[in-house]
Protein backbone atom coordinates (compact mmCIF):
# COMPACT_ATOMS: atom_id res chain seq x y z
CA UNK A 1 0.00 0.00 0.00
CA UNK A 2 1.35 3.20 -0.84
CA UNK A 3 2.10 5.69 1.67
CA UNK A 4 2.32 9.44 1.45
CA UNK A 5 4.25 12.49 2.66
CA UNK A 6 3.51 15.36 2.73
CA UNK A 7 3.90 18.88 5.28
CA UNK A 8 3.04 18.57 8.88
CA UNK A 9 1.71 22.75 8.11
CA UNK A 10 2.00 25.75 6.31
CA UNK A 11 0.82 28.92 6.52
CA UNK A 12 -0.30 31.60 3.85
CA UNK A 13 -2.24 34.94 3.23
CA UNK A 14 -5.81 35.62 2.23
CA UNK A 15 -5.63 35.65 -2.09
CA UNK A 16 -2.62 33.97 -2.43
CA UNK A 17 -2.71 30.45 -4.27
CA UNK A 18 -1.59 27.57 -2.38
CA UNK A 19 0.04 24.88 -3.35
CA UNK A 20 0.23 21.58 -0.74
CA UNK A 21 2.78 18.92 -2.08
CA UNK A 22 2.38 15.36 -1.27
CA UNK A 23 5.42 12.68 -2.22
CA UNK A 24 4.06 9.29 -2.75
CA UNK A 25 6.98 7.39 -4.61
CA UNK A 26 5.61 3.86 -4.34
CA UNK A 27 2.02 4.40 -6.05
CA UNK A 28 1.28 1.29 -7.92
CA UNK A 29 -0.01 1.76 -11.54
CA UNK A 30 -3.86 1.56 -10.46
CA UNK A 31 -3.70 3.83 -8.05
CA UNK A 32 -5.49 7.24 -7.82
CA UNK A 33 -4.42 10.21 -5.79
CA UNK A 34 -7.27 11.72 -3.96
CA UNK A 35 -7.53 14.84 -1.25
CA UNK A 36 -9.40 15.92 1.42
CA UNK A 37 -10.41 18.83 3.37
CA UNK A 38 -11.07 18.15 6.96
CA UNK A 39 -12.32 21.56 9.23
CA UNK A 40 -12.79 20.89 12.75
CA UNK A 41 -15.32 18.72 14.65
CA UNK A 42 -16.49 17.90 11.00
CA UNK A 43 -15.62 14.82 8.93
CA UNK A 44 -13.20 14.97 5.46
CA UNK A 45 -14.93 16.33 2.83
CA UNK A 46 -13.72 14.99 -0.75
CA UNK A 47 -11.63 17.76 -2.62
CA UNK A 48 -10.30 16.22 -6.03
CA UNK A 49 -9.24 13.31 -7.30
CA UNK A 50 -6.32 11.84 -10.42
CA UNK A 51 -4.57 9.56 -12.12
CA UNK A 52 -2.48 12.13 -14.67
CA UNK A 53 -1.31 15.10 -15.75
CA UNK A 54 -4.05 17.90 -14.29
CA UNK A 55 -7.25 18.16 -13.30
CA UNK A 56 -9.43 20.80 -12.16
CA UNK A 57 -12.94 21.32 -10.19
CA UNK A 58 -14.82 24.64 -8.91
CA UNK A 59 -12.65 24.28 -6.07
CA UNK A 60 -9.13 23.10 -6.67
CA UNK A 61 -6.23 22.12 -9.00
CA UNK A 62 -4.44 18.72 -9.00
CA UNK A 63 -1.06 18.57 -10.84
CA UNK A 64 0.38 15.11 -10.98
CA UNK A 65 3.74 14.43 -12.92
CA UNK A 66 4.67 11.89 -15.69
CA UNK A 67 6.38 9.99 -12.97
CA UNK A 68 3.41 10.21 -10.78
CA UNK A 69 6.07 9.63 -7.79
CA UNK A 70 4.26 13.29 -6.51
CA UNK A 71 1.04 15.78 -6.53
CA UNK A 72 0.19 19.02 -5.60
CA UNK A 73 -2.81 20.41 -4.78
CA UNK A 74 -3.40 24.27 -5.87
CA UNK A 75 -6.04 26.16 -4.02
CA UNK A 76 -6.51 29.69 -6.14
CA UNK A 77 -6.74 32.43 -4.12
CA UNK A 78 -7.71 31.43 -0.53
CA UNK A 79 -9.74 32.80 2.16
CA UNK A 80 -10.06 32.13 5.75
CA UNK A 81 -12.20 29.67 5.12
CA UNK A 82 -9.54 27.40 3.94
CA UNK A 83 -7.88 26.94 6.95
CA UNK A 84 -8.31 23.14 7.35
CA UNK A 85 -6.34 19.88 6.97
CA UNK A 86 -5.47 18.36 3.96
CA UNK A 87 -5.18 14.69 3.20
CA UNK A 88 -3.75 13.06 0.95
CA UNK A 89 -4.66 9.58 -0.02
CA UNK A 90 -3.01 7.04 -2.51
CA UNK A 91 -4.78 4.11 -3.46
CA UNK A 92 -6.96 1.86 -6.10
CA UNK A 93 -10.37 3.72 -7.23
CA UNK A 94 -12.03 0.40 -6.50
CA UNK A 95 -10.90 -0.23 -2.52
CA UNK A 96 -11.87 2.96 -0.32
CA UNK A 97 -10.57 0.18 2.60
CA UNK A 98 -7.15 0.25 1.46
CA UNK A 99 -6.64 3.93 1.93
CA UNK A 100 -3.83 4.94 4.44
CA UNK A 101 -4.76 8.29 5.50
CA UNK A 102 -1.39 10.49 7.23
CA UNK A 103 -2.12 12.88 9.98
CA UNK A 104 -2.24 15.66 6.39
CA UNK A 105 -1.25 19.02 6.04
CA UNK A 106 -2.85 21.60 8.28
CA UNK A 107 -3.18 24.92 6.69
CA UNK A 108 -3.33 28.01 8.21
CA UNK A 109 -4.76 31.18 6.06
CA UNK A 110 -3.81 34.36 7.50
CA UNK A 111 -5.43 38.06 7.22
CA UNK B 1 -30.70 15.96 0.16
CA UNK B 2 -28.68 12.63 1.18
CA UNK B 3 -27.14 12.37 4.20
CA UNK B 4 -25.34 11.24 7.04
CA UNK B 5 -26.25 10.74 10.76
CA UNK B 6 -23.78 9.66 13.32
CA UNK B 7 -25.92 9.72 17.19
CA UNK B 8 -24.92 10.42 19.61
CA UNK B 9 -22.68 13.54 18.58
CA UNK B 10 -20.98 13.15 22.32
CA UNK B 11 -20.76 10.69 24.41
CA UNK B 12 -19.11 9.74 28.22
CA UNK B 13 -19.02 6.33 29.63
CA UNK B 14 -17.11 4.44 32.23
CA UNK B 15 -14.71 1.64 31.69
CA UNK B 16 -15.91 -1.84 31.03
CA UNK B 17 -19.45 -0.40 29.35
CA UNK B 18 -20.91 -1.61 26.22
CA UNK B 19 -21.31 1.37 24.08
CA UNK B 20 -23.19 1.48 20.44
CA UNK B 21 -22.39 4.37 18.01
CA UNK B 22 -25.12 4.71 15.17
CA UNK B 23 -24.48 4.89 11.97
CA UNK B 24 -27.82 5.90 9.59
CA UNK B 25 -27.41 7.01 6.05
CA UNK B 26 -29.65 7.97 3.37
CA UNK B 27 -27.31 7.66 0.49
CA UNK B 28 -28.35 3.90 -0.59
CA UNK B 29 -24.72 3.70 -0.53
CA UNK B 30 -23.52 -0.23 -0.20
CA UNK B 31 -20.26 0.18 1.35
CA UNK B 32 -19.99 1.79 4.72
CA UNK B 33 -17.00 2.73 6.98
CA UNK B 34 -16.13 3.01 10.68
CA UNK B 35 -12.65 5.05 11.34
CA UNK B 36 -11.43 6.21 14.78
CA UNK B 37 -9.09 9.85 14.46
CA UNK B 38 -7.05 10.57 17.60
CA UNK B 39 -5.47 13.85 18.35
CA UNK B 40 -2.96 14.83 15.75
CA UNK B 41 -3.89 11.74 13.39
CA UNK B 42 -5.12 10.76 10.55
CA UNK B 43 -8.20 8.57 10.04
CA UNK B 44 -7.53 4.71 11.11
CA UNK B 45 -9.95 2.13 9.79
CA UNK B 46 -11.86 -0.25 12.46
CA UNK B 47 -14.57 -2.03 10.46
CA UNK B 48 -16.17 -2.06 7.01
CA UNK B 49 -19.31 -3.64 5.07
CA UNK B 50 -19.68 -3.94 1.11
CA UNK B 51 -23.41 -4.75 1.70
CA UNK B 52 -25.93 -6.28 3.83
CA UNK B 53 -24.55 -9.08 6.32
CA UNK B 54 -21.32 -8.50 5.14
CA UNK B 55 -18.71 -6.69 7.63
CA UNK B 56 -14.65 -6.98 7.49
CA UNK B 57 -11.88 -5.94 10.28
CA UNK B 58 -10.15 -3.19 9.51
CA UNK B 59 -6.65 -2.08 10.83
CA UNK B 60 -7.67 -1.19 14.50
CA UNK B 61 -10.64 -4.06 15.12
CA UNK B 62 -9.56 -5.19 18.60
CA UNK B 63 -12.31 -4.30 20.64
CA UNK B 64 -15.17 -3.77 18.46
CA UNK B 65 -18.06 -4.98 16.47
CA UNK B 66 -20.49 -4.18 13.83
CA UNK B 67 -23.08 -5.78 12.12
CA UNK B 68 -25.02 -5.26 8.84
CA UNK B 69 -28.86 -6.01 9.35
CA UNK B 70 -29.64 -3.18 6.32
CA UNK B 71 -28.19 -0.49 4.13
CA UNK B 72 -29.23 2.16 5.91
CA UNK B 73 -27.56 1.23 9.20
CA UNK B 74 -23.77 -0.02 10.53
CA UNK B 75 -23.59 0.22 14.52
CA UNK B 76 -20.36 0.26 15.63
CA UNK B 77 -20.36 -1.75 19.30
CA UNK B 78 -17.75 -1.29 21.80
CA UNK B 79 -18.08 -4.43 23.63
CA UNK B 80 -16.31 -3.37 27.50
CA UNK B 81 -15.17 0.19 26.78
CA UNK B 82 -11.24 0.84 27.47
CA UNK B 83 -9.71 4.72 28.13
CA UNK B 84 -7.80 4.03 24.76
CA UNK B 85 -11.02 4.07 23.29
CA UNK B 86 -11.35 7.67 23.74
CA UNK B 87 -11.74 9.30 20.30
CA UNK B 88 -13.82 10.43 17.74
CA UNK B 89 -15.81 7.75 15.60
CA UNK B 90 -16.22 8.93 12.18
CA UNK B 91 -18.93 6.74 9.74
CA UNK B 92 -18.55 7.03 6.27
CA UNK B 93 -19.99 5.40 3.16
CA UNK B 94 -19.23 5.45 -0.52
CA UNK B 95 -19.82 3.48 -4.15
CA UNK B 96 -15.90 2.08 -4.73
CA UNK B 97 -16.05 -0.09 -7.62
CA UNK B 98 -19.62 1.89 -8.97
CA UNK B 99 -18.60 5.35 -8.36
CA UNK B 100 -15.60 6.68 -11.07
CA UNK B 101 -14.24 9.06 -7.87
CA UNK B 102 -14.18 6.43 -5.37
CA UNK B 103 -15.34 9.31 -3.13
CA UNK B 104 -16.14 8.55 0.41
CA UNK B 105 -18.82 10.33 2.44
CA UNK B 106 -18.18 11.43 5.99
CA UNK B 107 -20.59 12.17 9.12
CA UNK B 108 -19.88 14.42 11.41
CA UNK B 109 -17.80 12.43 14.04
CA UNK B 110 -19.46 11.06 17.74
CA UNK B 111 -16.33 12.19 20.54
CA UNK B 112 -16.06 9.32 22.96
CA UNK B 113 -14.81 9.85 26.45
CA UNK B 114 -13.90 6.59 27.83
CA UNK B 115 -13.81 7.34 32.20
Amino acid sequence: LAKTTQPISMDSYEGQEVNITCSHNNIATNDYITWYQQFPSQGPRFIIQGYKTKVTNEVASLFIPADRKSSTLSLPRVSLSDTAVYYCLVGPMDSNYQLIWGAGTKLIIKP
Amino acid sequence: DAEITQSPRHKITETGRQVTLACHQTWNHNNMFWYRQDLGHGLRLIHYSYGVHDTNKGEVSDGYSVSRSNTEDLPLTLESAASSQTSVYFCATGLAGENPTGELFFGEGSRLTVL
